[in-house]
């Protein structure tokens, strides 16, 4: 089956700080992956999908320029989180699709954000 | 506006009984209902995917059914295990905008 990671596994950083958060297709193509945020006890909300070479959706609400998201290659899309303040710590979910996939997202492990 | 409603919340069984998890959703058109396991701590691993035509749709202890006449779709746990324990999301797949519509979740906890 299709495998997305994503890197690191957790992250603890000083309010302020950015962070930047890796997911990678291993084996096909991804030319979309989405960015999901999902706070404790709640279900995946979708930040933003973005396609490869193009710039980001953002869903409504979501500050583009405080989620930064980069797809500049097939197989690697980028999530920095800008000036992180402790309402930014969640887990942070990607997903990617690609051709022959029939839309079907394969989901990554996800990353554990803290902001201190 | 497109909803995924799950019920129950949350939910305790003992391990070896069945379970029954409920899905109802309002997302029209749609192109596809899944159910996905989630570990805490972890991103989600698909179970079952059905199309509308499609009524049921097993895999292993996972039996997922639809009835696209209601919008209802539930997943049944037989013989329940203590891996078990986790959230299960029913997610519909919006065939107009290709996104996904994710429920809130049923958190299941299987006791020994």
């Amino acid at each position: 089956g299709a495998v997305v990671s994503q890197h690191p596994s957790w992250v603890i950083c000083k309010s302020g700080t950015s962070v930047k958060i890796e997911c990678r297709s291993l084996d096909f193509q991804a030319t979309t992956m989405f960015w999901y945020r999902q706070f404790p006890k709640q279900s995946l909300m979708l930040m933003a999908t973005s396609n490869e070479g193009s710039k980001a959706t953002y869903e409504q609400g979501v500050e583009k320029d405080k989620f930064l998201i980069n797809h500049a290659s097939l197989t690697l899309s980028t999530l920095t989180v800008t000036s992180a303040h402790p309402e930014d710590s969640s887990f942070y979910i990607c997903s990617a699709t690609g051709l022959n996939l029939n839309n079907e997202q394969f989901f990554g492990p996800g990353t554990r954000l803290t902001v201190l | 506006k497109n909803q995924v409603e799950q019920s129950p919340q949350s939910l305790i069984i003992l391990e070896g009984k069945n379970c029954t998890l409920q899905c109802n959703y309002t997302v029209s058109p749609f192109s596809n209902l899944r159910w996905y396991k989630q570990d805490t701590g972890r991103g989600p691993v698909s179970l079952t995917i059905m199309t509308f035509s499609e009524n049921t749709k097993s895999n292993g202890r996972y039996t997922a059914t639809l009835d696209a006449d209601t919008k209802q779709s539930s997943l049944h746990i037989t013989a329940s295990q203590l891996s078990d324990s986790a959230s299960y999301i029913c997610v519909v797949n919006d065939s107009g905008t290709y996104k996904y519509i994710f429920g809130t979740g049923t958190r299941l906890k299987v006791l020994a």
